[in-house]
């Protein structure tokens, strides 16, 4: 298995309180992602990067905001969460643009 | 812009029996990749097997397999020998290489169950 974690596993949160989650790799992968998982939707990119300081937004990036500063981690912040972000997030990384593995996923509940 | 349906919301199969999942694609590039994922109710997405377009052979990774139709656009997964185990939503996705930022399409998801 490809060695990525996520923190936090689950979290409980109120409207307009900021969030972050962080994607952790031991890979040394270039490119990492961040998915949002609904029902009906399968999912969906919110936003990617493709090397330290490089990112860019998907089709559901608005709300989302990301950074990475070392090639291993990969944040993803909820500038002010509202109830519609209550979903479950994963974080995939790639070492090309070719096959994506997949982090455990974090469950958010926006109250 | 690229679609992906999975048009079998839920099957069920039988242990031992063999089953099909459905997954059309739309895309007018001619260069890209499909991949089968599963995620069981422990949530995690794991890769079951991939598929390059450029390759006319079928992949197959041990009890799993694909027929790949190119030209009708089409990418199914047969499962055979199911387990209780392959209980699970298996995902379609699909990968273009045009754009070089690796993003996958989804496809909404089919829920298997296997009975014993």
């Amino acid at each position: 298995d490809a060695g990525i974690t996520q923190s936090p596993r689950h979290k409980v949160t109120e409207t307009g309180t900021p969030v972050t989650l962080r994607c952790h790799q031991t890979e040394n992968h270039r490119y990492m992602y961040w998915y949002r998982q609904d029902p009906g939707h399968g999912l969906r990119l919110i936003h990617y990067s493709y090397g330290v300081k490089d990112t860019d937004k998907g089709e559901v990036s608005d709300g989302y905001s990301v950074s990475r500063s070392k090639t291993e981690d990969f944040l993803l912040t909820l500038e002010s969460a509202t109830s519609s972000q209550t979903s479950v997030y994963f974080c995939a990384i790639s070492g090309d643009t070719d096959t994506q593995y997949f982090g455990p996923g974090t469950r958010l509940t926006v109250l | 812009a690229q679609t992906v349906t999975q048009s079998q919301p839920e099957m069920s199969v039988q242990e031992a029996e063999t089953v099909t999942l459905s997954c059309t694609y739309d895309t007018s590039e001619s260069n890209y990749y499909l991949f089968w994922y599963k995620q069981p109710p422990s949530r995690q997405m794991i890769l079951v097997i991939r598929q390059e377009a450029y390759k006319q052979q079928n992949a197959t990774e041990n009890r799993f397999s694909v027929n790949f139709q190119k030209a009708a656009k089409s990418f199914s997964l047969k499962i055979s020998d199911s387990q209780l185990g392959d209980t699970a939503m298996y995902f379609c996705a699909f990968l273009t290489l045009s754009s070089n930022t690796g993003k996958l399409i989804f496809g909404q998801g089919t829920t298997l169950q296997v009975k014993p």
